[in-house]
């Protein structure tokens, strides 16, 4: 069975400050993806990021970095010196072999 | 800019009547999916198509759901007869490639059933 598990249902930072959304996911798949998204108010999901289960290696891009952990089955990401547009909900997704799984989204709220 | 796009924004009907939502991938993609989002269980995939072949349509209520690619240019999402479980918004996405590439999501189709 695959799932993902986003624990933190809702998050209020101030602007500039770091936040960090959790993601965890299981499945008995070799090969799989791991996605973020971001849905912002106006509802249309945006893609964020795709990583394949051989590439461990940490991504950054501008104040959005990723940290995927195999051994912890988790595929964190954080924002650095947040701003009050990245308030949205953001989803993780995997892709095993067969289907796309989505977590639950963690609603982050960027206070100015 | 390149957008899927979705007809109708918003749809409100009665219960027992017909649904068509109608989506318009990215010119080029021929990768279309069809998610349900509603607050008790998120967001679903109920179905997606590769080169206008569904390759997987098993999230998707079969007595009452269809789902068509009549051309490359046109995704329909059928529901007959409605029913107000079925209360939701529905996404339309489309990519490029593989199953596990970027998607992109159009704006959605809010459906109340009355």
């Amino acid at each position: 069975a695959q799932k993902v598990t986003q624990a933190q249902t809702e998050i209020s930072v101030v602007e500039k400050e770091d936040v960090t959304l959790d993601c965890v996911y299981e499945t008995r798949d070799t090969t799989y993806y791991l996605f973020w998204y971001k849905q912002p108010p106006s509802g249309e999901l945006v893609f964020l990021i795709r990583r394949n289960s051989f590439d461990e290696q940490n991504e950054i891009s501008g104040r959005y970095s990723w940290n995927f952990q195999k051994s912890t089955s988790s595929f964190n990401f954080t924002i650095t010196a947040s701003q009050v547009v990245d308030s949205a909900v953001y989803f993780c997704a995997l892709r095993g072999t067969y289907k796309y799984i989505f977590g639950t989204g963690t609603r982050l709220k960027v206070l100015a | 800019d390149a957008r899927v796009t979705q007809t109708p924004r918003d749809k409100v009907t009665e219960m027992g009547q017909e649904v068509t939502m109608r989506c318009q991938p990215i010119l080029g993609h021929n990768t279309v999916f069809w998610y349900r989002q509603t607050m008790k269980q998120g967001l679903e995939l109920l179905a997606y198509f590769r080169n206008r072949a569904p390759l997987d349509d098993s999230g998707m209520p079969k007595d009452r759901f269809s789902a068509e690619m009549p051309d490359a240019t046109l995704a329909t999402l059928k529901i007959q007869p409605s029913e107000p479980r079925d209360s939701a918004v529905y996404f339309c996405a489309s990519g490029l490639g593989l199953s596990y590439n970027e998607q992109f999501f159009g704006p959605g189709t809010r459906l109340t059933v009355l």
